[in-house]
């Protein structure tokens, strides 16, 4: 059973739109929100570790807010370019125990 | 070289055979850990060690058994593999509480390039 849940699971995106998406995670327990990239055939990669409540972090086009009072953390992808196709993935840190949620998968068309 | 090194890259297996999966790393992270990729389920964890002499089951250890021989290695065992055991598999580092003074980046994980294991 997955606490950490995505939506959605998938979405195509039209280049140099922006788009946002979505991981819920519970409450207790929790230290951090990690976000990482995973691109196909590669190992996923690192984006961002939040801990604090309206945490914001930013890396180029792509940038990421916590919300730890209810329970849920935005990903956000300005101006997509196909580069960006990938899975993101979401994962709860439990105190270095992280449950990762199924993943956004976005592919972004020319 | 890679930070995260997993062998083998692929196998493909039978049923009942004994299977290992071997993972080192060259990061000097006190913290190794063995996930399981299925399509849709995202990453399961298998098991998970803070540190040479400390062994934690995940949320689907069943079936599946851990070595920790060194800080810098830690081996996945299939004692007698089965069809269900199809997957992906990460083996993961993290610093923990060797990490960066800002303690957001104490948990980030470093994986290997995955191994691909098939059970017929």
């Amino acid at each position: 059973i997955l606490n950490v849940e995505q939506s959605p699971q998938s979405l195509h995106v039209q280049e140099g739109d922006s788009t946002n998406f979505t991981c819920s995670f519970p409450s207790s327990n929790f230290y951090a929100l990690h976000w990482y990239r995973w691109e196909t055939a590669k190992s996923p990669e690192a984006l961002f570790v939040m801990t604090l409540n309206g945490d914001e972090k930013k890396k180029g086009r792509i940038s990421a807010t916590l919300n730890t009072k209810e329970g849920y953390s935005y990903l956000y992808i300005k101006g997509s370019q196909p580069e960006d196709s990938a899975t993101y993935l979401c994962a709860s840190d439990s105190w270095g125990k992280l449950q990762f949620g199924a993943g956004t998968q976005v592919v972004v068309t020319p | 070289d890679a930070d995260v090194t997993q062998t083998p890259r692929n196998r493909i297996t039978k049923t009942g055979k004994r299977i290992m999966l071997e993972c080192s790393q060259t990061k000097g992270h006190d913290r190794m850990y063995w996930y399981r990729q299925d399509p849709g389920l995202g990453l399961r964890l298998i098991y998970y060690s803070f540190d040479v002499k400390d062994i934690n089951k995940g949320e689907i250890s069943d079936g599946y058994s851990v070595s920790r021989q060194a800080q810098a290695k830690f081996s996945l065992s299939l004692e007698s593999a089965i069809p269900n055991q199809t997957a992906l598999y990460f083996c993961a580092t993290s610093a923990g509480n060797r990490g960066p003074t800002n303690s957001d980046g104490a948990n980030v994980l470093t994986f290997g390039a995955g191994s691909r294991l098939t059970v017929l």
